[in-house]
């Protein structure tokens, strides 16, 4: 079942903040964030993991609520290069990673 | 530049053509994947390939029919597309568990 993100688009000056909310009906374990610009390929931004754990090799953070099965990517004094589509995935079984239909970031100068 | 490469990065096709899409990794993942991409949409999980066996067949119709004839390829063989099979296809690959890394994808026109 397809997570539900929201807000679907944000539009930004540089420096300010924003924030990107993944739900899941189902139980999360673990979540992933993923960036994609346009034309380009997915890159994975975060992990997220049951207990607090998290994992991630830019300056975002992110949270993850076990109870409220949510998920939420912070991106503070956003730059220029931070726009595109955002995507949260939870991970369902072993592999079946389900994108949630997307969050467009657009910053302008 | 991606670590997953994925060959052609642009396909037009006729509806009775037969072609097939490459995509190679060299990170020695064991899990490797095929999604559908339409324009503003997320991609959508096609199949997936653990250890070089079809794991996951997201029903799939026929018309697309992948192989995984070594750990480091993946092909995905198409066969009388129709024209909303007109979209980016996907590759990616992990390890278990672990976050996916994806090639640039091939951009497929059906005529």
């Amino acid at each position: 079942q397809q997570p539900v993100q929201s807000p679907q688009a944000v539009i930004l000056r540089e420096g300010e903040d924003a924030v990107i909310n993944c739900s899941s009906s189902k139980a999360l374990y673990s979540v992933h964030w993923y960036r994609q610009k346009h034309g380009e390929a997915p890159v994975f931004l975060m992990i997220l993991l049951k207990g607090g754990e998290q994992k991630g090799h830019e300056k975002i953070s992110a949270s993850f609520n076990e109870k409220k099965q949510q998920s939420s990517l912070y991106l503070t004094a956003s730059q220029l290069s931070y726009s595109g589509t955002y995507f949260c995935g939870p991970i369902q079984g072993a592999q079946k990673l389900v994108f949630g239909q997307g969050t467009r970031l657009t910053i302008n100068p | 530049d991606t670590e997953v490469t994925q060959t052609p990065k642009h396909l037009v096709m006729g509806m009775t053509n037969k072609k097939s899409l490459k995509c190679e990794q060299h990170m020695g993942h064991r899990a490797m994947y095929w999604y559908k991409q339409k324009a503003k949409k997320p991609p959508e999980l096609m199949f997936v390939y653990s250890y070089e066996k079809l794991s996951i067949n997201e029903s799939v119709p026929s018309r697309f029919s992948p192989e995984c004839p070594n750990s480091s390829l993946l092909n995905l063989h198409l066969h009388a597309l129709q024209p909303e099979d007109s979209a980016l296809y996907l590759c990616a690959s992990s390890q278990r568990g672990q976050p996916q890394h994806f090639g640039d994808g091939t951009r497929l026109s059906i005529l």
